[in-house]
C-alpha cells in the first residue's frame, strides 16, 4: 500500500563501489524526483523525470545517472562512490510538479566508509 | 539564485500555545508555494499549496497565509500539541519543474 518506496533504506558501501537505489511509486503521477538532504537537512532537487523522460538534472556530478524504465519507476545508480555522497537521498513524485503535492518516499541513507 | 528562507530556524512552544512561523521567497516569477510537514525519521508530508495572493488554507490546527506580492507565507499553528513537534519545510516554484526548499523551522512542543 506503501505510495512511494525506496529501497535499500540503509545503504553503507566502501568508497569507490558502485550502488544503486530503486524507487516506485503507485499513485499514478507523471513526475518523479530525487532528492539529496545535505549534512544541513537541506533537501536539494539532484533529478527529475516526467513520464520517463529526464526534465531536470541540477549539476549532479555525472557518477550519478538516474534511470526510468517506466513512469512508476525512478532508480538512481551511483558510480565509484566517495565519502561526500554520504546523505539521505529521498524520491518523491507529483502529479504535477508546480501545484501538485509531493509524495516522498521513506528516503535511503547511504553511508561511504 | 532564487533562495526560500524560512525562520525562526528553530522554536520551542509550550503545550497549549499558539504559534506561527515565516517562508520568505522571491516575490518576482512566483508560481506556487507549498508546506510540508517533516517528522524524525519519517519523510516530509503535505499539508498546503497555494498560488493566489491572499490565499488562506487551514488543516484542523495549521493554517497558512500567503502574500505573493510581499514574498512571504506564514504557517500558523493554535493551541499547540506534543504531535505538532516536527520539521516545517516550506517549498518554492517559479514557474519551473521543480520544488525549492527552504532549511525549514524545527519546533517543539514542551508539555
Amino acid at each position: 500500500d506503501t505510495a512511494v518506496s525506496q529501497t535499500p533504506k540503509y545503504l553503507v558501501t566502501q568508497m569507490g563501489n558502485d550502488k544503486s537505489i530503486k524507487c516506485e511509486q503507485n499513485l499514478g503521477h507523471d513526475t518523479m524526483y530525487w532528492y539529496k538532504q545535505d549534512s544541513k537537512k537541506f533537501l536539494k532537487i539532484m533529478f527529475s523525470y516526467n513520464n520517463k523522460e529526464l526534465i531536470i538534472n541540477e549539476t549532479v556530478p555525472n557518477r550519478f545517472s538516474p534511470k526510468s524504465p517506466d513512469k512508476a519507476h525512478l532508480n538512481l545508480h551511483i558510480n565509484s562512490l566517495e565519502l561526500g555522497d554520504s546523505a539521505v537521498y529521498f524520491c518523491a513524485s507529483s502529479q504535477n510538479p508546480r501545484t501538485g503535492y509531493y509524495t516522498f518516499g521513506s528516503g535511503t541513507r547511504l553511508t561511504v566508509v | 539564485i532564487l533562495n526560500v528562507e524560512q525562520s525562526p530556524q528553530s522554536l520551542h512552544v509550550q503545550e497549549g500555545d499558539s504559534t506561527n512561523f515565516t517562508c520568505s521567497f522571491p516575490s518576482s516569477n512566483f508560481y506556487a508555494l507549498h508546506w510540508y510537514r517533516w517528522e524524525t525519521a519519517k519523510s516530509p508530508e503535505a499539508l498546503f499549496v497555494m498560488t493566489l495572493n491572499g490565499d488562506e488554507k487551514k488543516k484542523g490546527r495549521i493554517s497558512a497565509t500567503l502574500n505573493t506580492k510581499e514574498g512571504y507565507s506564514y504557517l500558523y499553528i493554535k493551541g499547540s500539541q506534543p504531535e505538532d513537534s516536527a520539521t516545517y519545510l516550506c517549498a518554492f516554484n517559479f514557474g519551473n519543474e521543480k520544488l525549492t526548499f527552504g532549511t525549514g523551522t524545527r519546533l517543539t512542543i514542551i508539555p
